[in-house]
């Protein structure tokens, strides 16, 4: 079975600033996906970033970035220019590539409170 | 972008009554959909798996009798909470695959309480 896990419960950064939040995870598959979800106050879960196993290039969107680490398996998540509406819970999550066609069964880590300071 | 609509949001209801939650994909046929369970300040659980015109498949711990699943349609799945109890109350949100698109989509989630 996979594991995920995330080893900070809470971080806090000033705004303006970057911060970046870790996970390292538990597979003995190749390929399979890994994801940075991220829930508000409003509950809503949002997908915030997403990495192919197989892709080495690490996936970027506007001020989110992972550093990918597959040897290590590692999975961080950075913030740059951390803005008020960043603030929420960030969970890690990871889908194996061959859970079926079509079914992308994720397993959450325990997830890192991150508060944007002003 | 794909959209999964999730109703009701927020739900009391007295004990031993059954509640049913209802999950919805509005652009897109979902062939797959989760049911996951969130405890206040934890993370989400999966409950169970359900595949369109099939029976859904169960975590293990999870009760099949309480926890009734139907995916009737390619954009319907409900989930119902039979003889609720206070130890059901907890954040339920479904998520849903197209299964021709490498995402996942959420419904906004639905606060149970069972007084």
């Amino acid at each position: 079975a996979q594991t995920v896990t995330q080893s900070q419960p809470e971080m806090s950064v000033q705004e303006a600033e970057t911060v970046t939040l870790s996970c390292t995870y538990d597979t003995s598959e190749n390929n399979y996906y890994l994801f940075w979800y991220k829930q508000p106050p409003s509950r809503q879960m949002i997908l915030v970033i997403r990495q192919e196993a197989y892709k080495q290039q690490n996936a970027t969107e506007n001020r989110f970035s992972v550093n990918f680490q597959k040897a290590a398996k590692s999975f961080s998540l950075k913030i740059s220019d951390s803005q008020l509406g960043d603030t929420a819970m960030y969970f890690c999550a990871f889908c194996d590539a061959y859970s079926g066609a079509g079914s992308y069964q994720l397993t959450f880590g325990k997830g890192t409170k991150l508060s944007v300071i002003p | 972008g794909a959209v999964v609509s999730q109703h009701p949001s927020r739900v009391i209801c007295k004990s031993g009554t059954s509640v049913k939650i209802e999950c919805r994909s509005l652009d897109f046929q979902a062939t797959t959909m989760f049911w996951y369970r969130q405890f206040p300040k934890k993370s989400l659980m999966l409950m169970a798996t359900s595949n369109e015109g099939s029976k859904a498949t169960y975590e293990q711990g999870v009760e099949k009798d309480k926890f009734l699943i139907n995916h009737a349609s390619l954009t319907l799945s409900t989930l119902t909470v039979t003889s609720a109890h206070p130890e059901d109350s907890s954040f339920y949100i479904c998520s849903a695959s197209s299964g021709q698109s490498e995402k996942l989509f959420f419904g906004s989630g639905t606060q149970l309480s069972v007084l």
